[in-house]
C-alpha cells in the first residue's frame, strides 16, 4: 500500500545510546519531515527535507541528525539519547502543493528513554 | 511566526450530540488550513482542508469554514458517533511552506 512507513513502532533506549528511526515513502514525494508529539504541545517540527541531498532544521532540532540520500528514505538519528527525547515521532511527506494535497503521516514510533 | 490555538479539551459527548472544536490561527498572508484526526494507536490522517477564505472543507460529516475575518477554522459535526472518538488537530501551512504548524490537539470521547 502506498504511504509512509516508519520502523520501529516501539523502542526503549538507555540514556546515552544512539539509534536511527527509519522512514520510507513510495509516493515519490519531494518533501519529507520529522515531527515529535508531546502531550499538550501538538506536533513540533524537528527536521525537514525538500529533496534528496537537501535538509534543514525545524523548531526542535537539537539532539537529532538527518540525511536524505534518496527520495524515498529520510532516517532520523538520535546521537546520544536523553530522557527529554521520550516522545512519539512521526514522519510525514507531501507532494509540492501542500494546500492541495496535505501531508501524509506514518503511523509513528513511540520512543522511551530511561 | 505562524501559530494555531485550539480548544484543548478533553471533550466528552454522548452519541448523536453536536460537536464543535474551536481553532484560531495567526499567520501572514493566506495560509492553507487543515484538520487532522488521530485515532487511538494510529498516525495522523487528513480529515479536511481549506485553501482560501470562505472555503468550506468537509469529510465524514465534519465541516470547517475558513474565516479570514475572524482568523478561525472551527470544526463541527452535527451528530457524533462512538467511532469519532479521537484526537483532533488543527494545523496550518503558511509562510514557511515546508512546515505544518499544529494546535495542541483536542481529545474527543463519545459515549454510547
Amino acid at each position: 500500500n502506498a504511504g509512509v512507513t516508519q520502523t520501529p513502532k516501539f523502542q526503549v533506549l538507555k540514556t546515552g545510546q544512539s539509534m536511527t528511526l527509519q522512514c520510507a515513502q513510495d509516493m515519490n514525494h519531494e518533501y519529507m519531515s520529522w515531527y515529535r508529539q508531546d502531550p499538550g504541545m501538538g506536533l513540533r517540527l524537528i527536521h525537514y527535507s525538500v529533496g534528496a541531498g537537501i535538509t534543514d532544521q525545524g523548531e526542535v532540532p537539537n539532539g537529532y541528525n538527518v540525511s536524505r540520500s534518496t527520495t524515498e528514505d529520510f532516517p532520523l538519528r538520535l546521537l546520544s539519547a536523553a530522557p527529554s527525547q521520550t516522545s512519539v515521532y512521526f514522519c510525514a511527506s507531501r507532494a509540492p502543493a501542500a494546500g492541495l494535497y496535505g501531508y501524509t503521516f506514518g503511523s509513528g514510533t513511540r520512543l522511551t528513554v530511561v | 511566526g505562524d501559530s494555531v490555538t485550539q480548544m484543548e479539551g478533553p471533550v466528552t459527548l454522548s452519541e448523536e450530540a453536536f460537536l464543535t472544536i474551536n481553532c484560531t490561527y495567526t499567520a501572514t498572508g493566506y495560509p492553507s488550513l487543515f484538520w487532522y484526526v488521530q485515532y487511538p494507536g494510529e498516525g495522523l490522517q487528513l480529515l479536511l482542508k481549506a485553501t482560501k477564505a470562505d472555503d468550506k472543507g468537509s469529510n465524514k460529516g465534519f465541516e470547517a469554514t475558513y474565516r479570514k475575518e475572524t482568523t478561525s477554522f472551527h470544526l463541527e459535526k452535527g451528530s457524533v458517533q462512538v467511532s469519532d472518538s479521537a484526537v483532533y488537530f488543527c494545523a496550518l501551512s503558511g509562510s514557511n511552506d515546508y512546515k505544518l504548524s499544529f494546535g495542541a490537539g483536542t481529545t474527543v470521547t463519545v459515549r454510547a
